[in-house]
């Protein structure tokens, strides 16, 4: 399978724990996405990364949650001492910019989170 | 800032009847159109897209939808509908810049069709 993968695709964790979750793009996309789906609401942007570099954060990102993707392909996104808030589906998605045409992101299947 | 409306959070219909989702949208520079699909518990796929040219738009699984610039709107048709098409259905607007912008979603229209 090419596309776009998450691990995990579900996590139940308790009030105050930490948590991580793992986006595999597709390979050799630059552009990897992050967004958030809360129930019975489209998902919101998160933050997004060209290569290794993050370039923008929506203010949805709070100081307790952080991103990563330390060689340009994997990326990471771990959430401090989680609220019940921050229940939702973690939708990931990877595209290949190259400035000469459209760029369309691919979606993978997400991590839900569910904070007891 | 852009923004997206569904103005349906459901749509319930018969099989092999036609549907129409609607979708407006508001920003200040050109956009990028999209609607996706989402199964449950399934990421998003996207049925069509909008970048220029035609305003009428064919996608996947026999859907179509049509850009109205002076309407601010990019609705989702289907003639005849079948089971299987049953999901939820997000609009969604890029601005410009060959898509480099992140995707903001409408809040999305839950399409249920019956036998």
């Amino acid at each position: 399978d090419t596309g776009v993968s998450q691990d995990p695709r579900h996590k139940i964790t308790k009030r105050g724990q930490n948590v991580t979750f793992r986006c595999d793009p597709i390979s050799e996309h630059n552009r990897l996405y992050w967004y958030r789906q809360t129930l019975g609401q489209g998902p919101e942007f998160l933050t997004y990364f060209q290569n290794e570099a993050q370039l923008e954060k929506s203010r949805l990102l709070s100081d307790r949650f952080s991103a990563e993707r330390p060689k340009g392909s994997f990326s990471t996104l771990e959430i401090q001492r989680t609220e019940q808030g921050d229940s939702a589906m973690y939708l990931c998605a990877s595209s290949l910019l190259t400035g000469v045409s459209y760029n369309e992101q691919f979606f993978g299947p997400g991590t839900r989170l569910t904070v007891l | 800032a852009q923004s997206v409306t569904q103005l349906d959070s459901q749509v319930p219909v018969f099989e092999e009847a036609p549907v129409e989702l609607r979708c407006n949208y508001s920003s200040s520079v050109s956009v990028y159109l999209f609607w996706y699909v989402q199964y449950p518990n399934q990421g998003l796929q996207l049925l069509l897209k909008y970048l220029s040219g035609s305003t009428l738009v064919k996608g996947i699984n026999g859907f179509e939808a049509e850009f109205n610039k002076s309407q601010t709107s990019f609705h989702l048709r289907k003639p005849s509908v079948h089971i299987s098409d049953t999901a939820e259905y997000f609009c969604a607007v890029s601005e410009g810049d060959m898509g480099r912008r992140a995707l903001t979603f409408g809040s999305g229209t839950r399409l249920q069709v019956q036998p």
